[in-house]
C-alpha cells in the first residue's frame, strides 16, 4: 500500500513564475491538506480539500490555489512566485482524523 | 489566532540521557494534540492525545496532555543517536461549522541532537 506521494521532489523557479505541485493521497483517503514549511520552522496550514472543494484555508494569499480531482489527488498552484515562497511543501491525506504526510516538494525560488 | 509554542528550541544530549520536550497551546475548537518526528522530510506520527492525564507510551517515548493548563510533554528515555530529529507538536482544531474537517497548527519544533 503506497503512502502519500508527491511530485516533483525538488523544483527551482525564478521570481514571478508559476508552479504546480502534485499529491496522491494514501489509498482510501478522501481528504488532502497542504502545508508550507519554511527552513527552521514548523509547517503552516495552507488549505484542505474534501469532495473536490476547498474546505478550510489558512492565512495565505490568493496566489496560492488548489484543486482536488475525483480520484482524491490534489494540486497546489502558486502564482507570481516570491523569494519568500521558498520552502518545503507538504501534503497530508486523511480519512477521518489522523493525517499522513508525504515526503514533500522542496521549492527554491531564485 | 491559534498558537502552539514549543520549548526548548534545540537540545544537545548524550546517549542514555532522558529528555523532556514541552508544548503549550492556545487553540479554539480543540480536538487533539499530536506529536511528530521529522528527520528529513515527511513528519512521522508519534502520538495523538485527546484526554488529559492519560499517558501514552511507545517504547522509550511517552507523552501526556494537560487540557486545563494547555500543555503537553514528550519524554524520551535512554536516548539513542537515532532519536536525533526535529520533534513537532501540532494541535488539531475542528474546522468551524464542519465536524468532519480538521486543520493542524504546528509549533516551531524542537531540534534534538543526541551525541554518542
Amino acid at each position: 500500500d503506497a503512502g502519500v506521494t508527491q511530485s516533483p521532489t525538488h523544483l527551482i523557479k525564478t521570481r514571478g513564475q508559476q508552479v504546480t505541485l502534485r499529491c496522491s493521497p494514501k489509498s482510501g483517503h478522501d481528504t488532502v491538506s497542504w502545508y508550507q514549511q519554511a527552513l527552521g520552522q514548523g509547517p503552516q496550514f495552507i488549505f484542505q480539500y474534501y469532495e473536490e472543494e476547498e474546505r478550510q484555508r489558512g492565512n495565505f494569499p490568493d496566489r496560492f490555489s488548489g484543486h482536488q480531482f475525483p480520484n482524491y489527488s490534489s494540486e497546489l498552484n502558486v502564482n507570481a512566485l516570491l523569494l519568500g515562497d521558498s520552502a518545503l511543501y507538504l501534503c497530508a491525506s486523511s480519512l477521518f482524523n489522523e493525517q499522513f504526510f508525504g515526503p514533500g516538494t522542496r521549492l527554491t525560488v531564485l | 489566532e491559534d498558537k502552539v509554542v514549543q520549548s526548548p528550541l534545540s537540545l544537545v544530549v548524550h546517549e542514555g540521557d532522558t529528555v523532556t520536550l514541552n508544548c503549550s497551546y492556545e487553540v479554539t475548537n480543540f480536538r487533539s494534540l499530536l506529536w511528530y518526528k521529522q528527520e528529513k522530510k515527511a513528519p512521522t506520527f508519534l502520538f495523538m492525545l485527546t484526554s488529559s492525564g492519560i499517558e501514552k507510551k511507545s517504547g522509550r517515548l511517552s507523552s501526556i496532555l494537560d487540557k486545563k493548563e494547555l500543555f503537553s510533554i514528550l519524554n524520551i528515555t535512554a536516548t539513542q543517536t537515532g532519536d536525533s530529529a526535529v520533534y513537532l507538536c501540532a494541535v488539531e482544531a475542528r474546522i468551524m461549522n464542519n465536524n468532519a474537517g480538521n486543520m493542524l497548527t504546528f509549533g516551531g519544533g524542537t531540534r534534538l541532537m543526541v551525541k554518542p
